[in-house]
């Protein structure tokens, strides 16, 4: 198993330009998340999903859109980049088994927009 | 690459020692919580969980302890290495039933003296 992938590694944006970060699992879990992670900082939520066709907002959703069309697959989109998106976004996702929960991080990718 | 965890606090423990990270949470409706390390340029790791139900659950050279009276979460790692170098989140569901909605708290590093 491969695990989470994401893709890129490493993207710079200008301000306003769009893209989308790629996330892929292979687990067939149902379960997958979006985090950002700034310099000192703990990791915020920004979208999750319990299942394909379902997502919901986490803690900082703004300027970010999500879908969730087949279970392995959770990409993110900028809709029109800002410095103050510059962050290293982490993807995770995990099963649910008597009420614990086990999350698997893909390796981030680390974005800059100037 | 990307420094993350810059202005974390640190602990600063003798190699074969006890570590003991401490995370203190805000919701006391949360019922489920979960430690992770997280090692340079990498994603976070999850390392051991514990439910509301319970005080203290023991993993390999790990401990979790759990005070929900004064909303208090240790985790206690027995006989330091050196690969135990890394920033430690709490994290905590905050009362979500959805598995997804994992909210991480502030980090510590962890820094082992030879």
């Amino acid at each position: 198993n491969a695990g989470v992938t994401q893709t890129p590694k490493f993207q710079v944006l200008k301000t306003g330009q769009s893209m989308t970060l790629q996330c892929a699992q292979d687990m067939n879990h149902e379960y997958m998340s979006w985090y950002r992670q700034d310099p000192g900082m703990g990791l915020r939520l920004i979208h999750y999903s319990v299942g394909a066709g379902i997502t919901d907002q986490g803690e900082v959703p703004n300027g970010y859109n999500v879908s969730r069309s087949t279970t392995e697959d959770f990409p993110l989109r900028l809709l029109s980049a800002a410095p103050s998106q510059t962050s290293v976004y982490f993807c995770a996702s995990s099963y649910s088994t008597s009420g614990r929960h086990e999350q698997f991080f893909g390796p981030g990718t680390r974005l800059t927009v100037l | 690459g990307e420094s993350v965890g810059l202005h974390l606090p640190t602990l600063s423990v003798q190699e074969g020692d006890n570590s003991i990270i401490n995370c203190a949470y805000s919701n006391s409706a949360s019922d489920y919580f979960i430690w992770y390390k997280q090692e340079s340029g990498k994603g976070p790791q999850f390392i051991i969980d514990i439910r509301s139900n319970m005080d203290k659950r023991q993993g390999q050279r790990v401990t979790v302890l759990l005070n929900k009276t004064v909303k208090h979460l240790s985790l206690q790692i027995a006989a330091t290495q050196p690969g135990d170098s890394a920033v430690y989140f709490c994290a905590e569901n905050g009362g979500y039933s959805s598995a997804s909605k994992i909210i991480f708290g502030s980090g510590t590093r962890l820094s082992i003296r030879p």
